[in-house]
């Protein structure tokens, strides 16, 4: 089975400092999908990023940053710079593409408050 | 497009009864979900459709029911509310995979529900 550990609950950082957070995943499938979501203080969900288990290449937009490893199963997220609006729980989810058939579940971990001081 | 909207916003119940939740997408999307947060344990799922017509069990659909008669209504029902059903209730939409489409699921503005 599908399984996604975001070890860190809570992050606290003042305004200006780096945040990664951490995302581990286990899947038998070769080919899966990983995302990103934010959810804000106001509660709603936003996407973040999407990447293919085929494509390794890390990517950076504008203060965030993903770090893709196949090898150790992560797909870490940085922000750097950080700001007060980055205060939000930030999941990781995972979804099998072995389940194309039956539509595209999303694995989610336990996500991390991120909490920027000023 | 207004997206996926989600009525009501808040709901509070009494054990034992029924309700239903709206989910609604204009986004021509095939795929619908329904996701259960609850605290630090991230979102999970509940019940899918990949159409209208068709409808699966997530990881935890007991207690939910739903049913998928057009593209863009997707309605969870409590049949009769529990107190372990307190939860915030999140829609989701993508184009099926199978369509060649963008998979990426959007989520409504959810639905937070307290039972008594």
């Amino acid at each position: 089975a599908q399984k996604v550990t975001q070890a860190q609950t809570e992050i606290s950082v003042v305004e200006k400092e780096d945040v990664t957070l951490d995302c581990v995943y286990e899947t038998r499938d070769t080919t899966y999908y990983l995302f990103w979501y934010k959810q804000p203080p106001s509660g709603e969900l936003v996407f973040l990023i999407r990447r293919n288990s085929f494509d390794e290449q890390n990517e950076i937009s504008g203060r965030y940053s993903w770090n893709f490893q196949k090898s150790t199963s992560s797909f870490n997220f940085t922000i750097t710079a950080s700001q007060v609006v980055d205060s939000a729980v930030y999941f990781c989810a995972l979804s099998e593409l072995a389940f194309k058939a039956a539509g595209n579940k999303l694995t989610f971990g336990g996500g991390t408050r991120v909490l920027v001081k000023p | 497009n207004a997206g996926v909207t989600q009525t009501p916003k808040f709901q509070v119940l009494k054990t034992g009864q029924s309700m239903t939740l709206q989910c609604a997408q204009d986004m021509n999307h095939e795929y619908m979900s329904w996701y259960r947060q609850d605290p630090g344990m991230g979102l999970r799922l509940i019940h899918y459709s990949v159409g209208a017509g068709i409808t699966d069990q997530g990881e935890v659909p007991n207690g939910y029911n739903v049913s998928r008669s057009t593209t863009e209504d997707f309605p969870l029902r409590l049949l009769s509310a529990a107190p372990s059903q307190t939860s915030v209730y999140f829609c989701a939409s993508s184009y099926a995979r199978t369509s060649g489409g963008t998979d990426t699921q959007y989520f409504g503005p959810g639905t937070r529900l307290t039972v008594l």
